[in-house]
């Protein structure tokens, strides 16, 4: 079945690029998505990319597909306090027309000043 | 900007109480989803919802959970009889892209 995992925890200094990676089993998924979590909030949706791009870029946000390894990264540019979230990757399954989504277990974003 | 509300925002309840959980969507959107994430563990899909009836759920999505849509406005998760397991943050969505900011249901 599908599975999307990432690491737990990553730390950068203010300032600095952040850059959270995703894995993902089924290369046919057809979007794929990255949401925020900030304290006691929901989830944000930041982004998506769609399986046949390879790159997409929002303000400070770009976004990487790597489809031959089945990788996702969204990199942070000049990473600020307020950046300080857990970050979900998420996949589409293919063959779904539901809209479900499968999430990664979240990685929790540390900017120190 | 439209949002999803969700409430309450956190529900404590005895084991073998039934809670419903309540969710505002987005009116105009067609697919309604709920989900749910166990302390420390991922985001689960529960059910997604579409015309008024369910289109598909999960395997956690058993015979004691239920979902409806009564006034075309609130969109409800009931878990009849609650255990210990049940206690998570449940999420309602609207779309893929808008996500209420969670009920957190604790079971006693």
């Amino acid at each position: 079945g599908e599975d999307v995992e990432q690491s737990l925890f990553l730390s950068v200094r203010e300032g600095d690029s952040s850059v959270i990676n995703c894995t993902y089993t089924d290369s046919s998924s057809t979007y794929l998505y990255w949401y925020k979590q900030e304290p006691g909030a929901g989830l944000q949706l930041l982004t998506y990319i769609f399986s046949n791009m390879d790159m997409k870029q929002d303000q400070r946000l770009t976004v990487l597909l790597n489809k031959k390894d089945k990788h996702l990264s969204l990199r942070i540019a000049d990473t600020q306090t307020g950046d300080s979230a857990i970050y979900f990757c998420a996949e589409s399954p293919p063959g779904d027309n539901t809209g479900k989504l499968i999430f990664g277990q979240g990685t929790t974003l540390q900017v120190k000043p | 900007e439209p949002e999803v509300t969700q409430t309450p925002s956190h529900q404590v309840t005895q084991m073998g109480q039934e809670v419903i959980l309540r969710c505002v969507p987005i009116s105009n959107h067609l697919y309604f989803y709920w989900y749910r994430q166990i302390l420390g563990q991922k985001v689960e899909f529960l059910v997604s919802f579409y015309n008024n009836e369910i289109s598909e759920k999960s395997e956690i999505f058993d015979d004691q959970f239920s979902v409806e849509r009564p006034d075309g406005s609130n969109f409800t998760l009931k878990i009849r009889s609650t255990k210990l397991e049940d206690s998570a943050m449940y999420f309602c969505a609207s779309s893929e892209a808008f996500f209420g900011q969670g009920t957190r249901l604790t079971v006693v």
